[in-house]
């Protein structure tokens, strides 16, 4: 089972420059998130989506947008790239509702993206 | 808003010890999942053990084991035998049952495990 890939792992990008951030998940979950770790903070959630064509702000949204055509997939789009995102950003997917069982969020290997 | 705090930024444990890690939350609802993660190294999030809020028995998983505090708002996780291979970065982690289910995370503990 391949779980949660997230594509690139490593990223340098110039300031100012634009990218989008991968997430494909194969376990049919309906929630899906983007979190950015950073030293001291945790993660802290960006945006979310709890189903095919939705989606919704989390706690640091600005200068990301997000997309979720396909069940399976969660694009991160960074459009006009800053240092201040220089971050680890984890994918996630879950399936709420199955009670006490597969409730834990279940994460992609990271990207490391540096603005430059 | 539900918050996770956790003030232990940093433990070291000698290996076969026992250490805790501690982890306080903050939210109205009643129903809700609490979680620790475990990110070695490789960055890779690893759950290590889950609790519904509804159940009081404490949960426990091998070397670890929770201390599940309802009223106090508190949940923190003891590692029994500690191996070299717990060294990692640990996070607590809280989702409502109901509604948006997002998962809101502490700051990490850093822990070290001495030889």
């Amino acid at each position: 089972n391949a779980g949660v890939t997230q594509t690139p792992k490593f990223r340098v990008l110039k300031t100012g420059q634009s990218m989008t951030l991968l997430c494909a998940q194969d376990m049919n979950h309906e929630y899906m998130y983007w979190y950015r770790q950073d030293p001291g903070m945790g993660l802290r959630l960006i945006h979310y989506s709890v189903g095919e064509g939705t989606t919704a702000k989390g706690e640091v949204p600005d200068g990301y947008n997000v997309s979720r055509l396909k069940k399976q997939n969660f694009l991160l789009g960074l459009e006009s790239a800053a240092p201040s995102q220089t971050s680890v950003y984890f994918c996630a997917s879950s399936y709420p509702g199955q009670a006490s069982q597969n409730t834990e969020a279940f994460f992609g290997q990271g990207t490391r993206l540096t603005v430059v | 808003a539900q918050t996770v705090t956790q003030s232990q930024p940093e433990m070291s444990v000698q290996e076969a010890e026992t250490v805790t890690l501690s982890c306080t939350y903050d939210t109205s609802e009643n129903n809700y999942y609490l979680f620790w993660y475990k990110q070695p190294p490789s960055r890779q999030m690893i759950l290590v053990i889950r609790q519904e809020a509804y159940k009081q028995q404490n949960a426990t998983e091998n070397r670890f084991s929770v201390n599940f505090q309802k009223a106090a708002k508190s949940f923190s996780l003891k590692i029994s035998d500690s191996q070299l291979g717990d060294t990692a970065m640990y996070f607590c982690a809280f989702t409502e049952i109901s509604g948006t289910y997002k998962y809101i995370f502490g700051t990490g503990t850093r822990l070290k495990v001495l030889a």
